[in-house]
């Protein structure tokens, strides 16, 4: 119950294109959920997040739709760059005995070309 | 200032060495983690110190010890390690209460176990 689930597993895009990931989670009680950008030898940098009393969230070029009901959110990058070639986790915060904890779905490479 | 300093950035060492990470922090942020991740996987949660006390030990093995010294200090004793806990090893941050606002990692520690 404590999963997410991440797809796709890596995913190859033109510039100028769409991205999108897709996340799927079964613990109801999560109450916040994340996405962390990942480069090669950086830690994650937090991107954006998203309640789920919320449909949408939009920054910049980046959204994260919300579906509450089906328990799947999903991240699209517009109008995609060589600059966002990176690694991507969904996450889930849940709350368990009054300690927080993140946890994160299984990544997506994300690649860019030119 | 808003990062997260881990040291040593690489960090090699004998499967009977002693060695220690060291992450620190001067945002004010009273909760503190320490993430494990493989290539090509997600972050794996290790500890929580929340107001420099342990709150979380995700049944991590005894030749890994946490110590938090202070609110702005973290560390990691390394003991004994086997070559399949080589791995990246993240610290981060966050207020208590608010890891899934505000989670800074650090860049990590390349930990090679030979």
């Amino acid at each position: 119950q404590q999963q997410v689930k991440q797809s796709p597993q890596s995913l190859i895009v033109q510039k100028g294109g769409i991205s999108i990931i897709n996340c799927a989670y079964e613990n109801t009680a999560f109450d916040y959920f994340p996405w962390y950008q990942q480069f090669p030898g950086k830690g994650p940098a937090l991107l954006i997040a998203i309640r789920p009393d919320v449909s949408e969230k939009k920054e910049g070029r980046f959204t994260i739709s919300f579906n509450k009901s089906a328990k799947q959110f999903s991240l699209h990058i517009m109008d995609s760059q060589p600059g966002d070639s990176a690694t991507y986790f969904c996450a889930a915060n849940g709350t368990n005995f009054g300690n927080e904890k993140l946890t994160f779905g299984t990544g997506t490479r994300l690649t860019i070309i030119p | 200032d808003t990062e997260v300093t881990q040291t040593p950035k690489h960090l090699v060492m004998g499967m009977t060495n002693k060695k220690s990470l060291k992450c620190e922090q001067h945002m004010g942020h009273r909760a503190m983690y320490w993430y494990k991740q493989k290539a090509k996987k997600p972050p794996e949660l290790m500890f929580v110190y929340s107001y420099e006390k342990l709150s979380i030990n995700e049944s991590v093995p005894s030749r890994f010890s946490p110590e938090c010294p202070n609110s702005s200090l973290l560390n990691l004793h390394l003991h004994a390690l086997q070559p399949e806990d080589s791995a990246l090893y993240l610290c981060a941050s966050s207020q208590v209460g608010m890891s899934a606002y505000g989670y800074t990692f650090g860049s990590g520690t390349r930990l090679t176990v030979v």
